[in-house]
């Protein structure tokens, strides 16, 4: 396994249901980001990890909780999602949090709300 | 703040047109410029970058030159192909020393017909 992966692929969930999105990084880095992709509007960064310390939270409701173990993986909880909420959530890595980094993507997961 | 404005699609061209994505930015300071493509059901994938002023990033066939003077940063294919169909997405990340936030436009989707 190589790259970014992302599990699950596709996820369907009713606003009461509590999920996980997992991400797993085999490049060796040390920051690791969550960003959202809603259809008509850019990708916003959602958090960013460095050496398994969260150093951003774009202003994410409480709804979404992340969670890095180690600086291979990167996980988001998820609980009491609204509709809106639905999008392709998109992990992605880099060697460090530096500008000049490039970031790597995983293919994403695309998430319904019901 | 900072922010990333590319020109809007979708842009359809026929096998071996040229292609000219347009992106300007607003930033403080001296950003670094990506271009990302993304190919239908996939992640992103960085296509070329530039770190400082005058800089021409390269990939594919793809490039793209870091314009200080008009905040710029375009992207051209002399003669595209059909497999070049995806979305494309222009982004920076602030300044050196940043966090690393990429700072997405709103993508530009190519279509290119045989």
């Amino acid at each position: 396994e190589t790259g970014v992966t992302q599990t699950p692929r596709h996820l369907v969930m009713g606003m009461t249901n509590k999920k996980s999105l997992k991400c797993e990084q085999h490049l060796g880095h040390n920051a690791m980001y969550w960003y959202k992709q809603s259809a008509k509007k850019p990708l916003e960064l959602m958090f960013v990890y460095n050496f398994k310390e969260q150093t951003e939270n774009n202003s994410v409701p409480s709804r979404f909780s992340p969670e890095c173990p180690n600086s291979s993986h990167l996980f988001l909880h998820l609980h009491t999602l609204q509709p809106e909420d639905s999008a392709l959530y998109l992990c992605a890595s880099s060697p460090m949090t530096s500008g000049t980094d490039t970031q790597y993507f995983g293919p994403g997961t695309r998430l319904t709300v019901l | 703040g900072d922010s990333v404005t590319q020109m809007e699609g979708p842009v359809t061209l026929s096998e071996e047109a040229f292609l000219t994505i347009n992106c300007t930015y607003t930033a403080t300071g001296y950003p670094s410029l990506f271009w990302y493509v993304q190919y239908p059901g996939e992640g992103l994938q960085l296509l070329l970058k530039a770190t400082k002023a005058d800089d021409k990033g390269s990939n594919k066939g793809f490039e793209a030159t870091y314009r200080k003077e008009t905040t710029s940063f375009h992207l051209e294919k002399g003669s595209v192909q059909v497999s070049d169909s995806a979305v494309y997405f222009c982004a920076l990340t602030p300044k050196r020393g940043s966090q690393g936030n990429l700072i997405f436009g709103k993508g530009t989707k190519l279509s290119v017909k045989p």
